[in-house]
């Protein structure tokens, strides 16, 4: 089965730097990932995708994330955070173990961005 | 559209209780789940749909019950509330059950078993 470990559980971070959350996952012959952001008392809305193709894979609020199979990993970029970027990040992988399609979360990242 | 919808938001229950948390969703998706989310955990499904008629277990399904009669409906059912059942609880639903696909969340329903 599919397991995702986010690297760090709090990023700290001041205004306007840059920022990137890792993310690393277990091997697999095919691997989708996804990006899921989780503004405070609200639902997970989704970030980014890659499914296949460009390993560089550009999302919503001007997040990118690199797709790398020999490092297994899957970081999280944006080179200037808002204020309004505060929020938790989560990582998922895909498993079709079983047949069916089925989201495989991280424990999450909490970004703190600071005036 | 509406999206994904739950009810209630919050909840209080006593242990040995039973509950019923609704789920659902307008747009005609064919995969439904359901997560409970754990601070330092992340989240972790409980059962999920892949159509009407079909459920089975995710990563922790005990204590729970679901069914799925109807394309837009998916509710989670508690039969007997425990305090380790305490959490925010996430209903999902994606066009495709075959393919790797997005996720559509609702709101969540935080729930606090005394």
């Amino acid at each position: 089965a599919q397991s995702v470990t986010q690297l760090d559980s709090q990023v700290p971070v001041f205004e306007e730097a840059p920022v990137e959350l890792r993310c690393n996952y277990s091997s697999s012959v095919s691997v989708y990932l996804f990006w899921y952001v989780q503004y405070p008392n609200q639902g997970l809305q989704l970030l980014l995708k890659y499914l296949s193709g460009s390993t560089l894979v550009k999302g919503i609020n001007g997040f990118e994330a690199e797709f790398n199979k020999s490092q297994t990993s899957f970081h999280l970029r944006k080179p200037s955070v808002h204020i309004s970027d505060t929020a938790e990040y989560f990582c998922a992988v895909s498993d079709r173990g079983g047949g069916y399609n089925k989201l495989i979360f991280g424990a999450g990242t909490r970004l703190a961005v600071h005036p | 559209n509406a999206g994904v919808t739950q009810t209630p938001k919050f909840q209080v229950l006593k242990t040995g209780q039973s509950m019923t948390l609704q789920c659902a969703q307008d747009m005609n998706h064919e995969y439904m789940s359901w997560y409970r989310q754990d601070p330092g955990m992340g989240l972790r499904l409980i059962h999920y749909s892949v159509g009407a008629g079909i459920t089975d277990q995710g990563e922790v399904p005990n204590g729970y019950n679901v069914s799925r009669s109807t394309t837009e409906d998916f509710p989670l059912r508690l039969l007997s509330a425990a305090p380790s059942q305490t959490s925010v609880y996430f209903c999902a639903s994606a066009f495709s059950a075959d393919n790797p696909d997005t996720q559509y969340f609702g709101p969540g329903t935080r729930l606090t078993v005394l």
